[in-house]
């Protein structure tokens, strides 16, 4: 099975807004309100910031968001900050194998 | 806050088989109905979903990796734990252990733990 495509970089300026993209298939993205996605700083641990498609946990920014159109789930960060600057991942449940699928991650990068 | 903390050798040679613990503090591993799970990450690279267990005992596994793996839960000592047979230099990573809700949203992660595969 292969991993949700993600872009490698994305970039914006501070205050902005930017969206990363999660493109899946009909057996993962496409069928089930179970994408997530992850931020994750240099030699930290993951951190959740959207589980079921567009939840956010509590503590979690709310310029965070997430959406799904068909098999394509999407990450929007707005009012960009420094330390937003991170990779991201976004995640899926796949039921042709029930398995876990992840992104390869999109590097952030704010001007 | 719940805890999880990775445990294991940090160098296994090749062919060998690669194992690892997940400790859980402050909650009980068998309190609610959560995946307890591993996930990886080769340096410099993405992460990787390993495999997954509830708190049932129903085990999930990454298609490619199945055969080589192993996860069980250890309620006596609120522990689980991993093992890959068989590892390569492919395998040297920084392995997690996480707690889900639900299986793809692994919310709770544990600091992480380097793993090389070098003889």
């Amino acid at each position: 099975q292969s991993a949700l495509t993600q872009p490698a970089s994305v970039s914006g300026s501070l205050g902005q807004s930017i969206t990363i993209s999660c493109t899946g298939t009909s057996s993962d993205v496409g069928s089930y309100n179970l994408v997530s996605w992850y931020q994750q700083h240099p030699g930290k641990a993951p951190k959740l910031m959207i589980y079921e498609v567009s939840k956010r946990p509590s503590g979690v920014s709310n310029r965070f968001s997430g959406s799904k159109s068909g098999n394509t789930a999407s990450l929007t960060i707005s009012g960009l900050q420094t330390e937003d600057e991170a990779d991201y991942y976004c995640c899926s449940y796949s039921g042709s194998n029930t398995a876990v699928l992840f992104g390869g991650g999109t590097k952030l990068t704010v001007l | 806050q719940l805890q999880l903390q990775e445990s294991g050798p940090g160098l296994v040679k090749p062919s060998e088989t690669l194992s690892l613990t997940c400790t859980v503090s402050i909650d009980s591993i068998s309190s609610g109905s959560y995946y307890w799970g591993w996930i990886r990450q080769p340096p410099g690279k993405g992460l990787e979903w390993i495999a997954s267990i509830y708190y049932s005992g129903s085990t999930y596994f990454n298609p490619s990796l199945k055969s080589r793996v192993t996860i069980s839960i250890n309620t006596s000592k609120n522990q689980f734990s991993l093992n890959l047979s068989s590892v390569t230099a492919a395998d040297t990573a920084v392995y997690y252990c996480a707690r889900a809700g639900t299986i793809a949203a692994p919310r709770y992660w544990g600091q992480g733990t380097l793993v090389t595969v070098s003889s």
